[in-house]
């Protein structure tokens, strides 16, 4: 069964900054994709970004961007430039190659950006 | 602009009581899911369909069914309603092909049962 891990269940950032997000992930398939989705207090969760595993290079969307590791089952996500509109819960999922689109979360990392 | 749309932001309801809980999204998705979230759990997947009438069980489905009569509608039914099940239920879709796709999300139903 696939898991994912986040260890952080809380973290804070000075406004414009930098922070990093751990996730790590167990599974057995080659084939899969890695998201981190973000929830703002009381809005809609929101894709923030997404990452082939059969892609080496580290997947990027303006101030964010992600350190894939797959040998170590890693998937980090660094948010540069912290603004306070970043303050949020962060989850990380998996899903594996070819399946009906059925999401695995890890238990979150509440992020504070600090002004 | 996409949308997927929950029936109530907020829900009370009685113990025992049968509960509806009603997901409409706009983007003829064929995927679509209803997830619990609570404190230090993250998203735990109750019930997910991929198609009309086709319904598959989650992580947790006991003390909960579905209905998917049509494309967009997809249905979360509190058959009696315990305590235990008062939690943040979140509805999503995502399109059938190509597992990357982005899921979409409701704004979130917060049914509290007393």
């Amino acid at each position: 069964a696939q898991t994912v891990t986040q260890s952080q269940p809380e973290m804070s950032v000075q406004e414009a900054e930098t922070v990093t997000l751990s996730c790590t992930y167990d599974t057995s398939e080659s084939n899969y994709y890695l998201f981190w989705y973000k929830q703002p207090p009381s809005r809609q969760m929101i894709l923030v970004i997404r990452q082939e595993a059969y892609k080496q290079q580290n997947a990027t969307e303006n101030r964010f961007s992600v350190n894939f590791q797959k040998a170590a089952k890693s998937f980090s996500l660094k948010i540069s430039d912290s603004q306070l509109g970043d303050t949020a819960m962060y989850f990380c999922a998996f899903i594996r190659g070819g399946s009906q689109g059925n999401l695995i979360f890890g238990k979150g990392t509440k992020l504070s950006v600090k002004p | 602009d996409v949308k997927v749309t929950q029936s109530s932001r907020y829900l009370v309801k009685r113990t025992g009581e049968k509960v509806f809980l009603e997901c409409v999204q706009d983007m003829d998705h064929e995927n679509m899911f209803w997830y619990r979230q609570d404190p230090g759990l993250g998203l735990r997947l109750i019930y997910f369909s991929y198609d009309v009438k086709m319904k598959e069980k989650g992580d947790i489905p006991e003390g909960y069914s579905v209905s998917r009569e049509k494309k967009e509608r997809f249905s979360l039914i509190l058959e009696s309603a315990s305590t235990n099940q008062t939690s943040m239920y979140l509805c999503a879709s995502s399109r059938r092909r190509g597992a990357n796709t982005e899921a979409f999300f409701g704004q979130g139903t917060r049914l509290t049962v007393v």
